[in-house]
């Protein structure tokens, strides 16, 4: 089967930077990606990593280690509006897309 | 660009009814899910298309059926509603190289 952990919730201040973890148990790894979802809206694409390393986009980085099966994600300069959920997602062999059940980041002044 | 379309948005269903949501996407893309949010609970697969004729079962696919007659819509019915499955449902949509996830607006349903 597949799973994913990842911290239920986490707190941090505007302007500080967070890092939010994830390990995976799956078949057939293809990549390891994340998303951002407010309260009421659908979730969006964050970032993606197939192969080890990190990934910069902006404010946020993405990190892989296949061989732990974990992968983080790196949230700079946080701003009120990044309060959100944030979920990490594994594609596996035949295409199945699964997400872990989600980090609630509450941003704070 | 529309992306991907959910429709109904909101529904209330009575014990016992039937009723088909539909996802629509305009993309191109080969992969199609359907999956459902509850609190605390993150979003779980329920059912999936990794192209037009197939499907296949989630992690949670008891309740629920998928068809996907046409590449472009995927559709996911309830043929007899019970009120657990008052949920969130989210469609999603990514082509063949499966980086980016596409999702439709959700669906609200509420089983009484």
């Amino acid at each position: 089967g597949q799973s994913l952990e990842q911290p239920s919730e986490v707190t941090a201040v505007e302007g500080a930077i967070v890092q939010i973890n994830c390990t995976y148990q799956t078949s057939g790894f293809y990549g390891l990606s994340w998303y951002q979802q407010h309260d009421g809206g659908a979730p969006t694409f964050l970032s993606y990593n197939a192969l080890d390393g990190l990934e910069e986009t902006g404010r946020f980085s993405s990190f892989l280690s296949r061989s732990d099966s974990y992968g983080y994600l790196l949230l700079q300069e946080l701003q009120m509006k990044d309060s959100a959920s944030y979920f990490c997602a594994v594609r596996s062999q035949g295409g199945k897309l699964i997400f872990g059940q989600g980090t609630e980041l509450s941003v704070k002044p | 660009n529309a992306g991907v379309t959910q429709t109904p948005k909101f529904r209330v269903l009575k014990t016992g009814q039937s009723m088909t949501l539909l996802c629509a996407q305009d993309m191109n893309h080969e992969y199609m899910y359907w999956y459902r949010q509850d609190p605390g609970m993150g979003l779980r697969l329920i059912h999936y298309s990794v192209g037009e004729g197939t499907t296949a079962k989630g992690e949670v696919p008891d309740g629920y059926n998928v068809s996907r007659l046409k590449k472009q819509n995927f559709l996911l019915g309830l043929e007899s509603a019970a009120p657990s499955q008052t949920s969130v449902y989210f469609c999603a949509s990514t082509g063949t190289a499966n980086t980016e996830a596409f999702f439709g607006q959700g669906t609200r349903l509420t089983v009484v």
